[in-house]
């Protein structure tokens, strides 16, 4: 069974940091690239970064470019979100999803962390 | 960026109804559209992918059609369990956009 399980959400203050992780497990992580999406509070889905299967490439919504950094180690079947410089409107559900072949369908998803960005 | 414009942002219908949730793309697509089904407090779900591939697990009373900028995601008997809120996302250029969201009340 294909299961992503993210950790590493909390309460940090405005220009916090905080790196999000989502273990892989039921299928080989390194074929698949991987993607990030998030929710705020009552609304709909924004996507904020993607990364290839090798790790080779990244990719990231204007909102995060310069303070996020996406990154895999397929050794661990982890992918992991480094997040610098927090603001409030990143308070969000942060789901870690897989894409199937080179598509930017998500085809499976976590349950989500919950990132609060608040003083 | 594609813009992903749904309306209505909610509808009601009544189990046993036939239903459909249009999307529309600001600049042609293809068939590069997904939907996805999300419940309260739940992570999406994906449904359709290619527009109208089903993806699989997903019963069959669930159907999509459309290609280049106009698109629907169809429920041919309402059951209570789809109550929820269905996003399209088109999945052509990156970043890939989604649909501010159609909740359905049954």
């Amino acid at each position: 069974e294909v299961q992503l399980l993210e950790s590493g959400g909390g309460l940090v203050q405005p220009g916090g940091s905080l790196r999000l992780s989502c273990a892989a497990s039921g299928f080989t992580f390194s074929r698949y690239a991987m993607s990030w999406v998030r929710q705020a509070p009552g609304q709909g889905l924004q996507w904020v970064s993607s990364i290839t299967d090798s790790g080779g490439a990244t990719f990231y919504a204007d909102s995060a470019k310069g303070r996020f950094t996406l990154s895999r180690d397929n050794s661990k079947n982890t992918l992991y979100l480094q997040m610098n410089n927090l603001r409030a409107e990143d308070t969000a559900v942060y789901y870690c999803a897989k894409q199937p072949a080179a598509s930017g369908t998500y085809d499976c998803w976590g349950q989500g962390t919950v990132v609060t960005v608040s003083s | 960026d594609i813009q992903m414009t749904q309306s209505p942002s909610s509808l009601s219908a009544s189990v046993g109804d036939r239903v459909t949730i249009p999307c529309r793309a600001s600049q042609r697509i293809s068939t590069y559209l997904n939907w996805y089904q999300q419940k309260p407090g739940k992570a999406p779900k994906l449904l359709i992918y290619g527009a109208s591939n089903l993806q699989s697990g997903v019963p069959s009373r669930f159907s999509g059609s459309g290609s280049g900028t106009d698109f629907t995601l169809t429920v041919s008997s309402l059951q209570p369990e789809d109550s929820a809120t269905y996003y399209c996302q088109q999945s052509s250029t990156i970043p890939y956009t989604f649909g501010q969201g159609t909740k359905l009340e049954i």
